[in-house]
């Protein structure tokens, strides 16, 4: 069985400021990892995923994201937040072994993001 | 690409009601896939489908649930006699193939209230 945990529900950072959202997962198998971002009243639009390959994943919006086995981690970066970047994101597991792409996600942290 | 469209996208419904959602995915899109989501937490997997065929369902998924995709295009999803309870958003995505690591498209999603 696969689990994400989210640390933070919320998370308040100054326009310019550093963007760090947490993401820990648990997972028997190799996970392949995803972040996405929803705003209000809108869907889930993917940031980012790790699959395979190199540990440091990088997004859109100028997001990225490190895959840190021993950690059990995927945090979400990114080095200057933009008031645009106001939204709630989810980390997101699925287990590499099957094909079922049904994803396990976190509960979600809510970026705010102040002038 | 229009992207993936629910409908309706609110439902507001008397405990005891049937209701059936609507998902329309991307065009060509073999995999189509539906979550729940509630207040406060991130997406809960219930079913998807690999073109008709509805390959797993979610314990979540109680006998008053059902989903078809008769021409493995749009998707349905009934909820017969309806709790409050099952006030939710529910999401329906959509990928191109059928490895498990393929980016899900996500709808704005149905919000349902059980009165």
């Amino acid at each position: 069985a696969q689990s994400v945990t989210q640390l933070g529900s919320h998370v308040s950072v100054s326009e310019g400021a550093l963007v760090l959202l947490r993401c820990n997962y648990s997972s028997s198998v190799p996970p392949y990892l995803f972040w996405y971002v929803q705003y209000p009243n809108q869907g889930l639009q993917l940031l980012l995923k790790y699959t395979t390959g190199a540990t440091l994943v990088k997004g859109i919006n100028g997001f990225e994201a490190e895959f840190k086995k021993s950690e059990t981690s995927f945090h979400l970066t990114k080095p200057s937040a933009h008031m645009s970047d106001a939204a709630e994101y989810f980390c997101a597991v699925i287990p590499a072994h099957t094909n079922a792409g049904k994803s396990t996600f976190g509960d979600g942290t809510t970026l705010t993001v102040k002038p | 690409d229009t992207g993936v469209s629910q409908d309706p996208r609110h439902k507001i419904t008397k405990r005891g009601q049937n209701v059936t959602f609507r998902c329309d995915p991307i065009s060509e899109h073999n995999r189509l896939y539906w979550y729940r989501q509630t207040l406060g937490q991130g997406p809960e997997f219930l079913t998807y489908f690999q073109n008709e065929a509805q390959l797993e369902k979610s314990r979540l998924l109680s006998d008053r649930f059902s989903a078809e995709r008769p021409k493995g295009s749009f998707s349905t999803l009934e909820i017969q006699r309806t709790e409050q309870g099952d006030s939710a958003m529910y999401l329906c995505a959509s990928s191109l193939s059928a490895s498990g690591s393929d980016i899900q498209y996500f709808g704005a999603g149905t919000r349902l209230s059980v009165l």
